[in-house]
Order: structure tokens, then C-alpha cells, then sequence
């Protein structure tokens, strides 16, 4: 893989708290991003970012929020998370219109 | 229509056997065409890149492109049960905020 962390890897919280995810990379990928992967609707794209302080939303942004100060570091913010969220959280790094190297994902339960 | 289509399976193949896998996408526009595999719990991997028409072969995989026809296909050679695995097509697409456009995935079993 492209050197990816993602911490944490298995998390339960409450409906209504905040939660953050951290992607870290070691390649130098000037491109993140966040997916999540739900059974049925495979790979769907949150944020992504083409530089530091530099993002976008994906198709499906509503209720999350991410932050990139460094280049190795993307973050994801759940404002306040809702049952919906539960999910698996992929971060992915890559260089534009080529492939992408996934990390190892974070499984997230919302209660 | 979904811009990149696979048929989710289960698809089962025997040991031995060549797998198919295909995928269709509506942007005639993309450029690049990627294979992952995606073993459960697991983060996708890639396996295949194809840029141009034709046949590219790595091993016991082959891609193929035709893009008139806007159509990539996955073909796995003497199919093992280690390659029990969902693969998911990607597209490259410039509508799309990522550039790449993933398919939901065909899940392959392959039975001793």
C-alpha cells in the first residue's frame, strides 16, 4: 500500500457526538480522500483534497466536515453523528485521475 | 443509470476455471480503468490498469478495454479460492469531484 494510517481502527459512540477520523500518509500523495462503504452502494466519496487547506465535498458530504493542515494528514469531523453514519470509513491518497491506495479502514457504530 | 455498472453477484466459478468479470460506464470521456480487490473486512487493493483498448495481461489476470463499446472486463486465469474476493471496477471521469468513479462491486466465490 501507499503507507496509510487511519486511527481509529474500531469505534462506538453515541448519537449527537462529535467524532474525528485521521487518515496519515507517508508518500506524499498530493490527493485525499474520505469514503464510505455501505453494503449495496459500494465506494461513495465524502471530501476529498487536491492540497493542503485545500478541499472539496464528494457526493455525500452532508453532515461531515474535514480539515487538512499538513500534507500527510486528512481529517474527518462528524458534527454531531447519527445512526446513519454508522458505517465503514475508508481514506484513500493518489495523485489525480490515476489510482488511488486505500488504507485500512475505520468501522464506525453509532448508537 | 449508474455512470459505472457491475453485476453484484455472486458469481461462482470452479477451481480451475477462468472468472469474467465486466463492467460498463457511460462516460466516453474516461481515460483510465482500474481493477481492485476488496477481501471481506479488508480495504480495496488494485490489481489491473488499463489505459489503451485491447488485452493487458499480469499473470493470471488479463484486462480488457473496448471503448466504443464502454466496456472493461476482468478475466482470471486458473481461478483459485484465494481469489475469492469482490472486485470493484473504477473509472476515471471528469464529472466526477474524485476523478475516479467507483462500481459497486461483483462478488466472486470460486468452489473447490
Amino acid at each position: 500500500d501507499a503507507g496509510i494510517t487511519q486511527s481509529p481502527r474500531h469505534k462506538v459512540t453515541e448519537t449527537g457526538t462529535p467524532v474525528t477520523l485521521r487518515c496519515h500518509q507517508t508518500e506524499n500523495h498530493r490527493y485525499m480522500y474520505w469514503y464510505r462503504q455501505d453494503p449495496g452502494h459500494g465506494l461513495r466519496l465524502i471530501h476529498y483534497s487536491y492540497g493542503v487547506k485545500d478541499t472539496d465535498k464528494g457526493e455525500v458530504s452532508d453532515g461531515y466536515s474535514v480539515s487538512r493542515s499538513k500534507t500527510e494528514d486528512f481529517l474527518l469531523t462528524l458534527e454531531s453523528a447519527t445512526s446513519s453514519q454508522t458505517s465503514v470509513y475508508f481514506c484513500a491518497t493518489g495523485l489525480g485521475d490515476n489510482e488511488q491506495f486505500f488504507g485500512p479502514g475505520t468501522r464506525l457504530t453509532v448508537l | 443509470q449508474k455512470e459505472v455498472e457491475q453485476n453484484s453477484g455472486p458469481l461462482s466459478v470452479p477451481e480451475g476455471a477462468i472468472a469474467s468479470l465486466n463492467c460498463t460506464y457511460s462516460d466516453r470521456g474516461s481515460q483510465s480503468f482500474f481493477w481492485y480487490r476488496q477481501y471481506s473486512g479488508k480495504s480495496p487493493e488494485l490489481i489491473m490498469f488499463i489505459y489503451s483498448n485491447g488485452d493487458k495481461e499480469d499473470g493470471r489476470f488479463t484486462a480488457q478495454l473496448n471503448k466504443a463499446s464502454q466496456y472493461v472486463s476482468l478475466l482470471i486465469r486458473d481461478s483459485q479460492p484465494s481469489d475469492s474476493a469482490t472486485y470493484l471496477c473504477a473509472v476515471s471521469s471528469l464529472s466526477s469531484a474524485s476523478k475516479i468513479i467507483f462500481g459497486s462491486g461483483t462478488r466472486l466465490s470460486i468452489r473447490p
